[in-house]
């Protein structure tokens, strides 16, 4: 089934700078490939999602890419601000019809 | 608003005992999915309903079971529980057309002591 990998695990950043994470998958058939974003007690929330006939997406201050040779995908938040500090989780959709989620980075911005 | 409600929100029982937790997705939307969060873990997918019918499993124990009914409620059922069953339980449901997009509902917090 698929395995998906996600680095680093704690990201800091001061506000106003760039956060970049990173995931791994294993399953050349996963499709589909959202990010959550889950503040602390609360649900995860889709903020995004590429699909693997994309290369690239951007919604204002974030963005996701795909490269599916190397099967990896990367969340990038430009600008961040203290609202960004959450959990964020990045997930693989398998051709098993369910959807592997990383074990997630706690990223904290500074103000 | 995710479209999703489950109920209840909170849960306090004891090892041994069975508990049951509702997931009630927004009209039209046929898909619904089971997720279990321990304490500062990812999240695990457990199963997958569609109109009905099971239609892909995840992680999930022997001992625990679900459902979905014609009104496309569900229910997730726990039984003979553990201490390290304690966890959130979200119920995310599936936009239809195929798109996967998941919408997770608020979550069912269980803790059993």
């Amino acid at each position: 089934g698929e395995n998906v990998e996600q680095h680093p695990s704690t990201l800091s950043v001061q506000e106003g700078d760039s956060a970049v994470i990173k995931c791994t998958y294993s399953d050349s058939a996963s499709n589909y490939f959202p990010w959550y974003k889950q503040e602390l007690g609360k649900r995860p929330q889709l903020i995004i999602d590429i699909r693997s006939n994309v290369g690239e997406k951007k919604d204002q201050r974030i963005a996701v890419t795909l490269n599916k040779t190397a099967k990896h995908f990367s969340l990038h938040i430009t600008e961040t601000q203290p609202e960004d500090s959450a959990v964020y989780f990045c997930a693989a959709w398998d051709n098993n019809n369910d959807m592997r989620f990383g074990a997630g980075t706690r990223l904290t911005v500074k103000p | 608003d995710s479209g999703v409600t489950q109920t209840p929100k909170h849960l306090i029982t004891a090892t041994g005992q069975r508990v049951t937790l509702r997931c009630s997705p927004r009209s039209g939307d046929l898909s619904v999915y089971w997720y279990q969060q321990s304490l500062d873990q990812g999240l695990q997918f457990l199963i997958q309903y569609y109109n009905g019918e099971e239609r892909a499993k995840g992680n999930i124990l022997e001992r625990f079971s679900a459902q979905q009914f014609p009104d496309l409620h569900s229910e997730l059922n726990l039984s003979s529980l553990e201490l390290g069953d304690s966890a959130l339980y979200f119920c995310a449901r599936g936009t239809s057309g195929g798109y996967n997009e998941q919408f997770f509902g608020p979550g069912t917090r269980l803790t059993v002591l």
